[in-house]
Order: C-alpha cells, then sequence, then structure tokens
C-alpha cells in the first residue's frame, strides 16, 4: 500500500538555521504530495505541494522538489524563525484516489 | 469566511459512556474528513464523505464507531460505548475539489480522553 516516511524527530534549530525535513515515500503510480503544518494547538494547514515529477513546491520560504527517481520529498528552508515551531507532516495522495495519506509527522522546535 | 468549525474542543468522559463529536465544513465545500490523531499511530482516516454520501469507512476502527452527514453542512462522529484506547484528537476536515487535490481544510481538533 501506499505510505510515507519521515525522518524521527525532534528537531531542534537555532534561529537563521538551515532546515531539512526529509520524507520518502512508496506508491504506486505517480502520487501528489505535500506538505502539512501543524501549529500547537491547532489543525493541519497546507504548506505546500507538487503533482508531477521535478516539480518544486514553495510558500513561506519553505520549499520541496518533488524527485521520483529517489521517490522523495524533502522540505527545507534556508533560515528558520522562532515562528517556524511546529510539526511538519509529508503526505502523499494516490492518482484517482482521494485517501491523504500522512506520515508520523517531525516536531520542529526553533529557538532564538 | 469561518473555517472548519468542531465541537467539543475538549471531551472527558468515562469508559463505557457515548461520545458524539461535532463537525461544520467550510461553506461550499463538498467532501469532508474524519482523521484521529495519536501519538503511537498519527494521523489515520476513519471515513470520509462526498456530497454527504458515505464514500469509504474502511478506516472506523470497529463497530462502536459511527458516522452520519446528514447536510451539507453539519457531520458527527459517534464513538459508544467508548473506550481508554479510544482517547485522541479527533480532526475534521474539508474540501472543496475532493480528497484527490490533497487539499484538506482541517478544524482546531477534538480531544478526547476516556478514562
Amino acid at each position: 500500500g501506499n505510505s510515507v516516511t519521515q525522518m524521527e524527530g525532534p528537531v531542534t534549530l537555532s534561529e537563521e538555521a538551515f532546515l531539512t525535513i526529509n520524507c520518502t515515500y512508496t506508491a504506486t503510480g505517480y502520487p501528489s504530495l505535500f506538505w502539512y503544518v501543524q501549529y500547537p494547538g491547532e489543525g493541519l494547514q497546507l504548506l505546500l505541494k507538487a503533482t508531477k515529477a521535478d516539480d518544486k513546491g514553495s510558500n513561506k520560504g519553505f520549499e520541496a522538489t518533488y524527485r521520483k527517481e529517489t521517490t522523495s520529498f524533502h522540505l527545507e528552508k534556508g533560515s528558520v524563525q522562532v515562528s517556524d515551531s511546529a510539526v511538519y507532516f509529508c503526505a502523499l495522495v494516490q492518482g484517482g484516489s482521494e485517501k491523504l495519506v500522512f506520515g508520523k509527522g517531525t516536531k520542529l522546535t526553533v529557538n532564538p | 469566511d469561518a473555517g472548519v468549525i468542531q465541537s467539543p474542543r475538549h471531551e472527558v468522559t468515562e469508559m463505557g459512556q457515548e461520545v458524539t463529536l461535532r463537525c461544520k465544513p467550510i461553506s461550499g465545500h463538498n467532501s469532508l474528513f474524519w482523521y484521529r490523531q495519536t501519538m503511537m499511530r498519527g494521523l489515520e482516516l476513519l471515513i470520509y464523505f462526498n456530497n454527504n454520501v458515505p464514500i469509504d469507512d474502511s478506516g472506523m476502527p470497529e463497530d462502536r464507531f459511527s458516522a452520519k452527514m446528514p447536510n451539507a453542512s453539519f457531520s458527527t462522529l459517534k464513538i459508544q460505548p467508548s473506550e481508554p484506547r479510544d482517547s485522541a484528537v479527533y480532526f475534521c476536515a474539508s474540501s472543496y475539489r475532493g480528497g484527490a487535490t490533497g487539499e484538506l481544510f482541517f478544524g482546531e481538533g477534538s480531544r478526547l480522553t476516556v478514562l
């Protein structure tokens, strides 16, 4: 079946550090890929998406590139802020399906 | 516009009691999803509806769980009888173009504790 594997957290960084959160997936065909973010006490929000190979999704300084050859969709940000502290979820939806499959989430803490 | 509204935000109940969680999706959205979040299992899709019709309930853990969507602006998730292992955060999400887009709008969740 379809699945998403994220790097284990938690991740703790200092402000202005570079962020990478790894995500790999298993799916048949060509899924669409997503990153969602969950701030403390809130529901998940869509952060960015990519729908085909080599697409780059970007939003709020975050980027992720759909790499079909490595089945990966790693999240990056060049300079994190304290306000980026949250849990980040990688997710996929298989073509023809309406079921979004999430990874376990990676908690990020950014210290001033 | 108001987002997805869930109630109650917190519920503490005793084993064996009935629990009803409520959700109001964003107006105009035609798909609704119920997810459960736990530390051990992460986010699990329980059931989803398109145009008020249940499409896939294969994620509902057992017969104690039921969900309804009587109209486009309201859905309930009921657990009867509740058990301690049902303790989790339950999220409702809606989408205006269906789940295939992956673009879901989540509520703030209902945190359930079963003693």
